[in-house]
C-alpha cells in the first residue's frame, strides 16, 4: 500500500542547516512535494520534484531524491526562526493524482 | 490573485447534527480537492471534484459528501456528526484534475475550516 514516513521532530539553532527526511512506498509516483504548515494556517507548497530528477534547488531549499531507496529530503540552509513550522512530505498517487502525506515533521528553530 | 478561501473558519457542532463547509478555489482553477487533518490520522484525502463531477474519493463513510458548482466553488457536507469528525478540513484547488499532471500539479490549499464536534 501507499505510505509516507517522516520523523516527527527536529530542533536546530538559527543559522544552521535543517534536513528533514522522508521515505515513500509508491515507486510509480511521478511527483513528490514538500508543504509547510504554520500554526493555524493551511498548507503552503514549498517545492516539488519530478521523479526523474536527483536534486532541485530553490533559494535556501534543496530537495534530494534517491529513487532507488525511495528517500526524499528537504534541506533548509541558514534556518531562521520564521522557518519554525510543520513540514509535510507528500507523494502523488500515480493512478488518482491524490496526495498522500507523511505525518509531518515539526521543525523547531532556537535563537 | 486571491487565494483559496474557506468558510466558515471555525465551527462548533454537536453529535448527530450535520454541517456544510464551503470552498472557493483560485480564480480559473477548476479542480477542488478536500482533505481532513487530525492529530491521529494526519492528512487524509476525502474527494476531488472537477467540472462538477466527483473524480476521486478517499476511504471515508457515506456521511461525507460533496459537490461542485458551475463556478467551481465546492461544498462538503458531513451528516450525523460524530466526535471523531472533529478536524481541520482543508480544501485545495488546482488548474487541472490532479491526475493529469504534466508539469507537477500545484495544489494550493486554503486556511481550512476547524470543525469541533461536542
Amino acid at each position: 500500500g501507499e505510505d509516507v514516513e517522516q520523523s516527527l521532530f527536529l530542533s536546530v539553532r538559527e543559522g544552521d542547516s535543517s534536513v528533514i527526511n522522508c521515505t515513500y512506498t509508491d515507486s510509480s509516483s511521478t511527483y513528490l512535494y514538500w508543504y509547510k504548515q504554520e500554526p493555524g494556517a493551511g498548507l503552503q507548497l514549498l517545492t516539488y520534484i519530478f521523479s526523474n530528477m536527483d536534486m532541485k534547488q530553490d533559494q535556501r531549499l534543496t530537495v534530494l531524491l534517491n529513487k532507488k531507496d525511495k528517500h526524499l529530503s528537504l534541506r533548509i540552509a541558514d534556518t531562521q526562526t520564521g522557518d519554525s513550522a510543520i513540514y509535510f512530505c507528500a507523494e502523488q498517487d500515480s493512478n488518482t493524482g491524490k496526495l498522500i502525506f507523511g505525518q509531518g515533521t515539526t521543525l523547531q528553530v532556537k535563537p | 490573485k486571491a487565494g483559496v478561501t474557506q468558510t466558515p473558519r471555525y465551527l462548533i457542532k454537536t453529535r448527530g447534527q450535520q454541517v456544510t463547509l464551503s470552498c472557493s478555489p483560485i480564480s480559473g482553477h477548476r479542480s477542488v480537492s478536500w482533505y481532513q487533518q487530525t492529530p491521529g490520522q494526519g492528512l487524509q484525502f476525502l474527494f476531488e471534484y472537477f467540472s462538477e463531477t466527483q473524480r476521486n474519493k478517499g476511504n471515508f463513510p457515506g456521511r461525507f459528501s460533496g459537490r461542485q458548482f458551475s463556478n467551481s466553488r465546492s461544498e462538503m457536507n458531513v451528516s450525523t456528526l460524530e466526535l471523531g469528525d472533529s478536524a481541520l478540513y482543508l480544501c485545495a484547488s488546482s488548474l487541472i484534475p490532479t491526475r493529469r499532471t504534466l508539469n507537477g500539479n500545484e495544489q494550493f490549499f486554503g486556511p481550512g475550516t476547524r470543525l469541533t464536534v461536542l
